[in-house]
């Protein structure tokens, strides 16, 4: 069954860079199969879309937040990661991974890993 | 930008039929995705494709889409399906997600 894990740091200073990493077990990253997609929640609110990735390297983006967001894949790890820069308050949120495809359609995001908070304050 | 709209909150008794709807342009030319997401948890699809359950999804959630409007409908309401429920669809290639509902199951 596969398992989605996020990691990396809970806070970020405001102006820094926001990195995340998603360790996917029980599958494979290098699947042609499916995307790899980063959603996250502010506090209290509703979930917004970032971007998603290939394992080629491919990459799609929230059009609201492209000029910050940079997505990769390590095939070799069977991670796949997040750099959003120049961070402010308003990027606090649970940033969630998740697989991109189900049923042999692309549209949809299952499963999703567990979350993790990230607060921007100095 | 596209949007998708949802009424904030609904509000079902047990044992009834509870709706939420998804307003989008055109939306039933595009392909809905429904999550769950109860509180402290992460969303789970259940429904894909407008109207088809993922596995281990019980029957009495269903779906639908046409016009400008999607449906989830949970027919036999349990008190287990209090949550938030969100739409989700692309367009231009960017995916978009309703504002979510919370579900009440009084």
């Amino acid at each position: 069954q596969l398992h989605l894990q996020e990691s990396g740091p809970g806070l970020v200073k405001p102006s820094e860079t926001l990195s995340l990493t998603c360790t996917v077990s029980g599958g494979s990253v290098s699947s042609t199969d499916y995307y790899w997609g980063w959603i996250r929640q502010p506090p209290g609110k509703g979930l917004e879309w970032i971007g998603s990735i290939y394992y080629s390297g491919s990459t799609n983006s929230n059009p609201s937040l492209k000029s910050r967001v940079t997505m990769s894949v390590d095939t070799s790890k069977n991670q796949f990661s997040l750099n959003l820069n120049s961070v402010t308050a308003a990027d606090t949120a649970v940033y969630y991974c998740a697989k991109l495809g189900y049923g042999g359609n692309l549209n949809c995001l299952d499963p999703w890993g567990q979350g993790t908070l990230v607060t921007v304050s100095s | 930008s596209y949007e998708l709209t949802q009424p904030p909150s609904v509000s079902v008794s047990p044992g009834q039929t509870a709706s939420i709807t998804c307003y989008g342009d055109n939306l039933g030319n595009k392909d809905a995705c429904w999550y769950q997401q109860k509180p402290g948890q992460s969303p789970v699809l259940v429904i894909y494709e407008d109207a088809k359950r993922p596995s281990g999804v019980p029957e009495r959630f269903s779906g639908s889409n046409s016009g400008n409007t999607a449906t989830l409908t949970i027919s036999g309401t349990q008190a287990m399906d209090e949550a938030d429920y969100y739409c989700q669809a692309w367009d231009s290639s960017t995916a978009v997600f309703g504002g979510g509902t919370k579900l009440t199951v009084l």
